[in-house]
């Protein structure tokens, strides 16, 4: 049974860093693209990052280009996002999300639960 | 980046209705387009992958259709447990891009 257990939501000021992990299990972590997908209070989703299988090439949305930063250890079957200058726009529950296998495009196939990240002063 | 809209953004149905919903995208895709249900406090649960391969597990009520630009997900008999959020998914291109959202609910 594939599982994302992500941690290290929290509380914040702007400004602040947070880091996100998202340990996995049931499937080989690395042979797999994943991302980071984020959902604001009441509103829908969007995209925030992704990396390859190898972390040898990554991709960010604009509204967190050179704020946040995704990296995996595939020794520790992790997933990480480190997120700098945080700011009250990035309140949202932050999912960790498994891509669908190589070759076939870049759908989330599985989900975790989810970590909460509020940004306020 | 590729923009994703989603119609109706609520649609009001009963259990046993044929519903169907649009997703229409400002540049051809050809069929790399999933769709997710999403339930109140819970993760999105993907449902269709490539337009209109289903993905494991999920009911065969749920069927999506489509390319190229616009696309449809369509549920065939609303059953209690389809009132959700249904979002599409562009993976075409970087930025990935989620539509809006239609949210299904008990007429």
């Amino acid at each position: 049974e594939v599982q994302l257990l992500e941690s290290g939501g929290g509380s914040a000021q702007p400004g602040a860093s947070l880091r996100l992990s998202c340990v996995a299990s049931g499937f080989m972590f690395s042979q797999y693209a994943m991302s980071w997908v984020r959902q604001a209070p009441g509103k829908g989703l969007e995209w925030v990052s992704g990396i390859i299988w190898s972390g040898a090439t990554t991709y960010y949305a604009d509204s967190v280009r050179g704020r946040f930063t995704i990296s995996r250890d595939n020794s520790k079957n992790t997933l990480y996002l480190q997120m700098d200058s945080l700011r009250a726009e990035d309140t949202a529950a932050y999912f960790c999300a498994k891509v669908g296998p190589i070759g076939e495009g870049g759908y989330f196939e599985y989900w975790g639960q989810g970590a909460l990240v509020t940004v306020s002063s | 980046d590729i923009q994703m809209t989603q119609s109706p953004s609520t649609l009001s149905a009963s259990v046993g209705d044929r519903v169907t919903f649009t997703c229409r995208v400002s540049q051809s895709i050809s069929t790399w387009l999933a769709w997710y249900q999403q339930k109140p406090g819970r993760a999105p649960k993907l449902l269709i992958y490539k337009a209109s391969s289903l993905q494991s597990g999920v009911s065969l009520r749920f069927s999506g259709s489509g390319s190229g630009t616009e696309f449809t997900l369509t549920i065939s008999s609303l059953q209690p447990d389809d009132f959700a959020t249904y979002y599409c998914q562009q993976y075409h291109s970087y930025p990935l891009t989620f539509g809006g959202g239609t949210k299904v609910e008990i007429k």
